[in-house]
């Protein structure tokens, strides 16, 4: 029993292209969260969603988008991918925000060429 | 925002050792404190959440200590053995669901 699963793992695709990553929760949370993990192998948190109301919304370009059907998804579209947007992905939940440990996906590594 | 910052940036302790590093904080609206360990390929997965100045949790050969006043928490690791490698992360609570999180250590076991 998978907590936090996301689909694609890998994903390549062309400069232009318009993917999503699918993100679901089977741990009954209430927040659930997007990372990009970058070049220097840092984790920078992208969005947050709380109750199906974003809290959050870091300085990431609008091409990303997130949209959560109910409390247990937390899919990432992005629209018009650039080569910089190489990167490896997380979806993470928790329970009552931040005071609450977070559960990670498995991660999906995107590759724009 | 906050800054969470952790030292060393790597560290390499032979097998069998302990060590110890360290996640700083901002003390001023303490609200939690994580640590996470992250295996090459695989995603973080939580150690410890602490909340209370003096608190020390522990799993295994691994612990942590806490203290919200001076704003510092210390991992513990007895005994290092080879599947420790990993990097470590801490992270604390920014405000408005932000998780703000350090740059991690990255401990190398050498058999």
């Amino acid at each position: 029993d998978t907590a936090v699963s996301q689909t694609p793992k890998y994903l390549v695709t062309q400069m232009g292209n318009d993917k999503s990553i699918k993100c679901e929760q089977n741990l009954g949370h209430d927040t659930m969260y997007w990372y990009k993990q970058d070049s220097k192998k840092f984790l920078k948190i992208m969005f947050s969603y709380n109750n199906k109301e974003l809290i959050i919304n870091e300085t990431v370009p609008n091409r990303f988008s997130p949209k959560s059907p109910d409390k247990a998804h937390l899919n990432l579209h992005i629209n018009s991918l650039e080569l910089g947007d190489s990167a490896v992905y997380f979806c993470a939940s928790s329970q009552s925000g931040p005071g609450g440990e977070q559960y990670f996906g498995p991660g999906t590594r995107l590759t724009v060429t | 925002i906050l800054n969470v910052e952790q030292s060393p940036q790597s560290l390499h302790v032979q097998e069998g050792d302990s060590t110890n590093f360290t996640c700083s904080f901002p003390s001023s609206n303490f609200y939690a404190l994580h640590w996470y360990r992250w295996e090459t390929a695989k995603s973080p997965e939580a150690l410890f959440v602490m909340t209370l100045n003096g608190d020390e949790k522990k799993k295994g050969r691994i612990s942590a200590t806490l203290n919200t006043k001076e704003g510092y928490s210390y991992l513990y690791i007895k005994g290092s053995q080879p599947e420790d490698s990993a990097t470590y992360l801490c992270a604390s609570p920014g405000g408005n669901y932000q998780l703000i999180w350090g740059a991690g250590t990255k401990l190398i076991i050498k058999p």
